[in-house]
């Protein structure tokens, strides 16, 4: 079956990096997915990366994907407060024809100034 | 505001009563879900439309749960005789198609039972 695992917390200063972490288990998932929730707010989509992919950058995130391990990485460089947030790692399905996405507990991110 | 919107943001009900949510997704976006959400967990999966047609629905979804997408645009999710159980944020994501990974969130409505 399909199960994401994140660890629950981190702290970083600002101006530091951050790197998230997530391991999955549905080695068929093309699509892996890195989500943003502020408290009471819905999921803001970070970025994603195709499971052929082994690296995407965007702005300050770069995403690492090892395919082998399953372990998906989220890299935040020069963490600011308004960085402080719980960050959700999601895969896709591909079973069915929903392509519903999986996540993780989330880690909360707090960013100490 | 072209992002997907929900109605209500908050809703407060008391145990057995029955409540409707609405989800607006993103204009040409054919494909709907609805997620539920408990505090300290990730959103997991209750059902998903394509166009009007529900194709898909999670065992999480009992009988006391109905969604309808009428027209292939908005969506409804009615809960009957609530339950304290019920209580967590129900989102709503849209995405465009199969081939677009992109699945877009609404800001949740956050239900309590009481």
């Amino acid at each position: 079956g399909e199960d994401v695992e994140q660890s629950l917390f981190l702290s970083v200063r600002e101006g530091d990096s951050s790197v998230i972490n997530c391991t999955y288990t549905d080695s068929s998932s093309t699509y892996l997915y890195w989500y943003k929730q502020e408290p009471g707010a819905g999921l803001q989509l970070l970025t994603y990366i195709f499971s052929n992919m082994d690296m995407k950058q965007d702005q300050r995130l770069t995403v690492l994907l090892n395919k082998k391990d399953k372990h998906l990485s989220l890299r935040i460089a020069d963490t600011q407060t308004g960085d402080s947030a719980i960050y959700f790692c999601a895969e896709r399905s591909e079973a069915g024809s929903a392509r519903q996405l999986t996540f993780g507990s989330g880690t909360q991110l707090t960013v100490l100034p | 505001d072209t992002g997907v919107s929900q109605d209500p943001r908050h809703k407060i009900t008391k145990r057995g009563q029955n409540v409707t949510f609405r989800c607006d997704p993103i204009s040409e976006h054919n494909r709907l879900y609805w997620y539920r959400q408990t505090l300290g967990q990730g959103p997991e999966f209750l059902t998903y439309f394509q166009n009007e047609a529900q194709l898909e629905k999670s065992r999480l979804l009992s009988d006391r749960f109905s969604a309808e997408r009428p027209k292939g645009s908005f969506s409804t999710l009615e809960i009957q005789r609530t339950e304290q159980g019920d209580s967590a944020m129900y989102l709503c994501a849209s995405s465009q198609g199969v081939r677009t990974p992109e699945q877009y969130f609404g800001p949740g409505t956050r239900l309590t039972v009481t």
